[in-house]
C-alpha cells in the first residue's frame, strides 16, 4: 500500500521567509495530490490538489510541486507569516484508489 | 454556512459502554469519511460512505459500525469501546469520489474521546 514520508520534526522559519515542506511517497505514482492544513484543536482544512499532469501548481502566496520521477511533492509558502503555523498535511489515494492517504505532517512554526 | 459539524465534542467512556458520534453535513455532498487520529500514526479511515444507502470499511474498521442514516447524516458507533479507541474521531464529507476520489474532502472539528 502507499506510504506517505513528511519530516516529524517541527519547522522554524523567521516571518518573511520562505516555508518549504517536503512529502514523499513510496510505491506507485498517484494521479493526483492533495495539501492540508490542521491548526490545534480543529480539523484539517483543504488547501489545493495538484495532479500529476501539473508541475506546479499555485494559489495566492501558496505554491506546490509535483515530481513523480522523485515520488515527491513540495509545498512553498512565500513570505510566511507568524498566522501561518500549523500543521500541514499531504495526502493522496493508495492502490486503487480506495482511499485517501494521510502523511502525519508536519508542524510549521512562523516567528515574528 | 455550518459545513461539517460533528457532536459531541468530548466524551469519557468506561471500557465496555456504547455510544455514538454523530456528523452530519450542509454542503449537499454524496461521500461521507470517518478517521481516526492518533499521535504520530497520522488520520486512519475508518469507514466511507460513498454514496448514500452505502457503506464501506477502511483501514482500521474493527470495533466499529456506521450508518448512513441520510445524505446529510453518517453516524459512528462504538458497541463496546475499549482503551485502544482513545482517540480523536473526523468526520468528513466530498462531493463524490469515494474515499479515493479526487475531490477535496471537508472535515468537522473532531470529537476527542477517551476511554478509561
Amino acid at each position: 500500500s502507499q506510504k506517505i514520508e513528511q519530516n516529524s520534526e517541527a519547522l522554524n522559519i523567521q516571518e518573511g521567509k520562505t516555508a518549504t515542506l517536503t512529502c514523499n511517497y513510496t510505491n506507485y505514482s498517484p494521479a493526483y495530490l492533495q495539501w492540508y492544513r490542521q491548526d490545534p484543536g480543529r480539523g484539517p482544512v483543504f488547501l489545493l490538489l495538484i495532479r500529476e499532469n501539473e508541475k506546479e501548481k499555485r494559489k495566492e502566496r501558496l505554491k506546490v510541486t509535483f515530481d513523480t520521477t522523485l515520488k515527491q511533492s513540495l509545498f512553498h509558502i512565500t513570505a510566511s507569516q507568524p498566522a501561518d503555523s500549523a500543521t500541514y498535511l499531504c495526502a493522496l489515494p493508495n492502490t486503487g484508489f480506495q482511499k485517501l492517504v494521510f502523511g502525519t505532517g508536519t508542524r510549521l512554526l512562523v516567528s515574528p | 454556512n455550518a459545513g461539517v459539524t460533528q457532536t459531541p465534542k468530548f466524551q469519557v467512556l468506561k471500557t465496555g459502554q456504547s455510544m455514538t458520534l454523530q456528523c452530519a453535513q450542509d454542503m449537499n455532498h454524496n461521500s461521507m469519511y470517518w478517521y481516526r487520529q492518533d499521535p504520530g500514526m497520522g488520520l486512519r479511515l475508518i469507514y466511507y460512505s460513498a454514496s448514500e444507502g452505502t457503506t464501506d470499511k477502511g483501514e482500521v474498521p474493527n470495533g466499529y459500525n456506521v450508518s448512513r442514516l441520510n445524505k446529510r447524516e453518517f453516524s459512528l458507533r462504538l458497541e463496546s469501546a475499549a482503551p485502544s479507541q482513545t482517540s480523536v474521531y473526523f468526520c468528513a464529507s466530498s462531493q463524490t469520489g469515494g474515499a479515493g476520489g479526487n475531490q477535496p474532502q471537508h472535515f468537522g472539528d473532531g470529537t476527542r474521546l477517551s476511554i478509561l
